[in-house]
């Protein structure tokens, strides 16, 4: 258990809908990332969230929103949903911060979502 | 940005050591090699880190040249349960550069036979 939980695990819903996924990270961990994982693109890096301020955007769409709240947890917007966006969407956490070494990525297990 | 490149698949055999390789000609000088497990439908798992010569841990042991332009991941005596997708990240996220660490690539499948 990397102590990283995403909920829902499962979300079936239809084109030009909007969803919400959520991460609550690991207990003292201040960064949060998304990651969206499809058959044809790989792991791709979405965004990264640092106590609450976005850190690093990798290949989010402008359909795609996110944010990191006070309490740490983080959710993952999308909206007009399209066939295309069927994936494995993971958040991680990790310490980060002025460490002098490189923390790891912990992972949740991931929400499948699929659109109809 | 340092780019990686690793083989897209390696078979290998119960009980066997696994080299897998990683090239990375543009590391930077402050940059770490993280290496990373994936299993079907789970979130990829930290497996090993180093930043130079040699990191060994329970499971694995990381080999680096002098040269850090490529790494190798070590898997002693693998087993079937070994079978997943084996990712290579180089990066440093403690100042400045943290970009390089974030991207995963395709990853190296590695199949385990009986």
């Amino acid at each position: 258990d990397s102590g990283v939980t995403q909920t829902p695990k499962h979300l079936i819903t239809a084109t030009g809908q909007r969803v919400t996924l959520r991460c609550s990270p690991r207990s003292g961990d201040l960064s949060v990332y998304w990651y969206q994982q499809s058959l044809d693109q790989g792991l791709q890096f979405l965004i990264q969230y640092y106590n609450g301020e976005e850190r690093a955007k990798g290949n989010i769409l402008e359909r795609f929103s996110a944010q990191q709240f006070p309490d740490l947890h983080s959710e993952l917007n999308l909206s007009s949903l399209e066939l295309g966006d069927s994936a494995l969407y993971f958040c991680a956490s990790s310490v980060d911060g002025t460490h002098k070494y490189n923390s790891p990525l912990h992972f949740g297990n991931g929400t499948r979502l699929t659109v109809t | 940005l340092a780019k990686t490149t690793q083989p897209i698949s390696m078979d290998s055999y119960e009980g066997q050591e696994v080299n897998i390789t990683c090239s990375h000609n543009n590391i930077a000088t402050n940059d770490y090699i993280t290496w990373y497990q994936q299993f079907p439908s789970q979130g990829p798992r930290f497996i090993i880190q180093g930043c130079k010569t040699k990191v060994t841990n329970e499971v694995a042991s990381l080999f680096i040249p002098a040269d850090r332009k490529s790494s190798t991941l070590s898997l002693p005596r693998v087993s079937l349960s070994d079978t997943a997708v084996y990712y290579c990240l180089v990066g440093d996220q403690r100042r400045g550069s943290t970009l390089g660490r974030l991207y995963f690539g395709r990853g190296t499948q590695l199949t385990v036979w009986p």
